[in-house]
């Protein structure tokens, strides 16, 4: 059982380049997230998922965007790459539809904008 | 609007005396707890979390909360601290009334010295 797998690890990206981060979980999980850890600050949602097909957008969703056409993965896609995006990224999955599941995390993808 | 404040970006202790990592939140409806550690270079990992009932939660590695209603607090402790403690603390809290969304506070790191 690996958990919630992600890639690759880091990231050095140009400026309006384009690239998809990857995340797999093989729990059966039917919530997934993806969030973004600035230096110094908490998590912040970017976008979720409550099941296969079904996407919203979190706290800061502008210059991302999702799919999720399985159950088991989740990518998040920058198109454009700014620095501002410049962060670590980590995706997490939680079980079921009740809000009192803990998520569970990814070691995080380290993305740098230059 | 659910917030978490988490006042301290840094704890120190030495090894064996008790610790305290505080945290306070604000919601509209009735609040879910979680606490979760980071170690370097991973993603974060549940401890424990306060959904209903006892005000003690007991977690993973030692670790306890105290829910607070009056002061809007939850507060993590534990009895003896460890060198392996330090890591990169935070609390999450999710609102009852709105919906999926978990919201982090900046994150308090605790230093175990020996």
């Amino acid at each position: 059982n690996a958990g919630v797998t992600q890639t690759p690890k880091f990231r050095i990206l140009k400026i309006g380049q384009s690239m998809t981060l990857q995340c797999t979980q093989d729990m059966n999980h039917n919530y997934m997230y993806w969030y973004r850890q600035d230096p110094g600050m908490g998590l912040k949602l970017i976008y979720y998922s409550v099941g296969a097909g079904i996407t919203d957008k979190g706290e800061v969703p502008n210059g991302y965007n999702v799919s999720r056409s399985t159950t088991e993965d989740f990518p998040l896609r920058l198109e454009l790459a700014a620095p501002s995006q410049t962060s670590v990224y980590f995706c997490a999955s939680s079980y079921g539809g009740s809000r009192y599941n803990e998520q569970f995390f990814g070691p995080g993808t380290r993305l740098t904008v230059l | 609007a659910q917030s978490v404040a988490q006042p301290e970006d840094q704890v120190n202790v030495a090894e064996g005396n008790p610790l305290t990592v505080k945290c306070t939140y604000s919601v509209s409806g009735n609040p879910y707890l979680f606490w979760y550690v980071q170690y370097p270079n991973r993603g974060l990992q549940f401890l424990l979390k306060y959904i209903t009932g006892d005000n003690l939660v007991k977690g993973s590695y030692g670790f306890e909360a105290e829910f607070n209603k009056s002061q809007t607090s939850f507060h993590l402790k534990k009895p003896s601290a460890l060198v392996s403690d330090s890591a990169l603390y935070f609390c999450a809290v999710r609102d009852g009334n709105a919906g999926n969304m978990l919201t982090f506070g900046g994150g308090t790191r605790l230093m175990v010295k020996p």
